[in-house]
């Protein structure tokens, strides 16, 4: 079993849609988790971090982490089909600069 | 101001040759990092530079693959004597923090190796 579970869909929604992304982990080592977008033949941008856990709201985009349940997640309100792309969850631990990814999520968002 | 680059963009080899894949981080960033990613998969982490010293090489496949940073700016990846099994987008990463929270690490387009 791999550290981080993410499904890696494909995911499609009509413009204007409430989207959920969700990734597990077992490592209970990992305190920051961040969601990276990435375009196709493009390197994955960082959209959200978040230490332990809580919600964080950034305009359409929050992101929650449930510690106890090894469990996070990002929400994105209203879509938009320039959010297609995949979506990355990573996670890093005690020695921090060691990302650790999901599979990822590929996002398509129909006009 | 300017992003991390990377060239060459795409690579051909043939099985058995040698490549070396570039790295120019954002002007002034201390840490650098080169990630692996296999088709349909996230990125794996393979190295990490703090300056020119190269801190944690623990996630380097095997021997054939080699890193370097000599003077702390510019980074290559070499790949010695190629498999089909190393073809993959190579991705370098650079954060202007020595690790610790807030270590955002910004992502190049990376280079698409095939491996023949």
């Amino acid at each position: 079993q791999k550290e981080v579970e993410q499904d890696p869909g494909p995911l499609s929604v009509p413009e204007g849609a409430i989207v959920s992304l969700n990734c597990t982990y077992s490592n209970s080592a990992f305190q920051y988790f961040m969601w990276y977008r990435q375009y196709s033949r493009k390197g994955p941008e960082l959209l959200m971090y978040t230490y332990s856990s809580g919600n964080k709201e950034d305009g359409r985009f929050t992101a929650q982490v449930d510690k106890s349940s090894k469990y996070i997640s990002l929400f994105i309100r209203d879509s938009q089909p320039s959010d297609s792309a995949t979506y990355l969850c990573a996670m890093s631990g005690g020695s921090n600069y060691k990302l650790t990814f999901g599979k990822g999520t590929l996002l398509t968002v129909n006009p | 101001g300017a992003g991390v680059s990377q060239s060459p963009r795409y690579k051909v080899a043939k099985r058995g040759q040698d490549v070396a894949l570039r790295c120019d981080p954002i002007s002034g960033h201390v840490s650098l990092f080169w990630y692996q990613q296999a088709l349909g998969q996230g990125p794996e982490f393979l190295t990490y530079f703090q300056n020119e010293a190269q801190l944690d090489k623990s996630g380097l496949p095997s021997d054939r693959f080699f890193a370097e940073r000599p003077e702390g700016s510019v980074s290559t990846l070499k790949i010695q004597r190629t498999q089909q099994e190393d073809s993959a987008v190579y991705l370098c990463a650079s954060s202007d923090k020595a690790g610790g929270w807030g270590n955002e690490q910004f992502f190049g387009p990376g280079t698409r190796l095939t491996v023949l």
